[in-house]
């Protein structure tokens, strides 16, 4: 069974930094691309950004573009995004999604969230 | 610019069926067209995907009450024999080269 579970979130100030973690197991983590995939409260969601299953190709929106940086540890089945200089528009549920691989970018499982609140 | 609109709003009576619709901004060629739900207070899950081979898979334990289809630009999902557990938004969700994109969901109400 697939299974994301999400940690690392929590309050912080606007300029500040954050480290997210995902967890994955129930597939072969370094064959497959993971993407980060946020919801603000109340709205609805807005891709962040993929990472191929090795690691060595990474894409992001242009909202977080030179502030998040995605990476990840195969060794360990880690997915990670580094947040800096964060904002206050940057509060949301943050998800690690999967993707099939292969240039499909279906995100075919999905972890529960863990919240980041960016505020003073 | 890649946008999916999606109707903000859907309502339907339970037992009966209901079609979402996603439209693809003109002048774009995605690969696919995938369907997510989101039940009240939880994370999204994925439903369905729509090659542009008119082909289509689910995701697991999907029934077959949820389907897609296509016409033009539109793409849509359709449940049929609607349930209570069916009221929840419903994000339709592409790709480009480097870039990934959401519609900004649909809320279905089941009456």
């Amino acid at each position: 069974e697939v299974q994301m579970l999400e940690s690392g979130g929590g309050l912080v100030q606007p300029g500040g930094s954050l480290r997210l973690s995902c967890a994955a197991s129930g597939f072969t983590f370094s064959s497959y691309a993971i993407n980060w995939v946020r919801q603000a409260p109340g709205k609805g969601l807005e891709w962040v950004s993929i990472i191929s299953g090795s690691g060595g190709h990474t894409y992001y929106a242009d909202s977080v573009k030179g502030r998040f940086t995605i990476s990840r540890d195969n060794s360990k089945n880690t997915l990670y995004l580094q947040m800096n200089s964060l904002r206050v528009e940057d509060t949301a549920v943050y998800y690690c999604a999967k993707s099939p691989g292969g240039g499909d970018w279906t995100l075919d499982y999905w972890g529960q969230g863990t919240l980041v609140t960016v505020s003073s | 610019q890649l946008v999916l609109t999606q109707s903000p709003s859907a309502s339907a009576s339970l037992g009966a069926s209901v079609k979402l619709t996603c439209t693809l901004s003109s002048g774009h060629t995605t690969y696919a067209f995938v369907w997510h739900q989101q039940q009240p207070g939880k994370g999204p899950r994925y439903l369905m995907k729509l090659n542009s081979d008119g082909s289509h898979s689910k995701g697991d334990g999907i029934p077959d009450r949820f389907s897609v289809s296509s016409s033009g630009a539109e793409r849509y999902l359709t449940i049929s024999s609607l349930q209570p557990e069916d009221e929840a938004d419903y994000y339709c969700q592409t790709w480009a080269t480097g870039i990934l994109v959401f519609g900004g969901g649909t809320k279905l109400t089941v009456l």
